[in-house]
């Protein structure tokens, strides 16, 4: 299985939207809405920002958003702050009962 | 709140086995969750290495499949991860997580770096 693709990097300024894509195949990103983004700091453990495509576990702030269409998922940061600046990367279910991780984007707040 | 924390050695020889184990507190790990293993090598991005249930079901990661061993060891509340004849290349920071919602992972551990070099 082939890593989801996603930009390396994606830059804003404080309190611009960004986007970022993951993109996958029908097998994994298009066959499921089982799609979940993940928050990492260096040196800390991820954190769950977003599951099943566009739900947020409690307490993630709803600056946050998530979205699917076709084999591409992404995920929206609105109002970028300067806590928001980490890497980020996106998971999804696969059709051999397994699990795929987004190669990973490093988002920077200019 | 389930928690969790890896514990196993931090070097290993090249061709030698990594063993890893994750405790798990404020839960048990006899209920229905999925617990899962995830790496980070240096400078590279996380890949699932699998997941074990309490029921001793497994699903590991193609690539790593043919190395890689889970169990669960329920008087210890714990589950465990070994990697067999091992390369600088599996050098990484391991995570051991779970599911508070199926098909991702809301728990994590803190994260155990095992450096592989003779």
């Amino acid at each position: 299985q082939s890593a989801l693709t996603q930009p390396a990097s994606v830059s804003g300024s404080p309190g611009q939207s960004i986007t970022i894509s993951c993109t996958g195949t029908s097998s994994d990103v298009g066959g499921y809405n089982y799609v979940s983004w993940y928050q990492h700091h260096p040196g800390k453990a991820p954190k769950l920002i977003i599951y099943d495509v566009s739900n947020r576990p409690s307490g993630v702030s709803n600056r946050l958003s998530g979205s699917k269409s076709g084999n591409t998922a992404s995920l929206t940061i609105s109002g970028l702050q300067s806590e928001d600046e980490a890497d980020y990367y996106c998971s999804s279910y696969t059709n051999i009962n397994t699990y795929v991780f987004g190669t990973g984007t490093r988002v920077t707040v200019l | 709140q389930v928690q969790l924390q890896e514990s196993g050695p931090t070097l290993v020889r090249p061709s030698g086995t990594l063993s890893l184990t994750c405790a798990v507190s404020g839960g048990s790990v006899s209920s229905t969750k999925w617990w899962s293993w995830v790496r980070q090598p240096p400078g590279k991005g996380l890949e699932w290495i699998g997941e074990i249930h309490h029921s001793g079901n497994t699903n590991y990661n193609p690539s790593l499949k043919s190395r890689v061993t889970m169990s669960v060891d329920k008087s210890e509340n714990h589950f465990s991860l070994k990697l067999n004849s091992v390369t600088a290349a599996d050098t990484a920071v391991y995570y051991c997580a779970s599911q508070d919602y199926d098909y991702c992972w809301s728990v994590w551990g803190q994260g155990t770096t095992v450096t592989v070099s003779s």
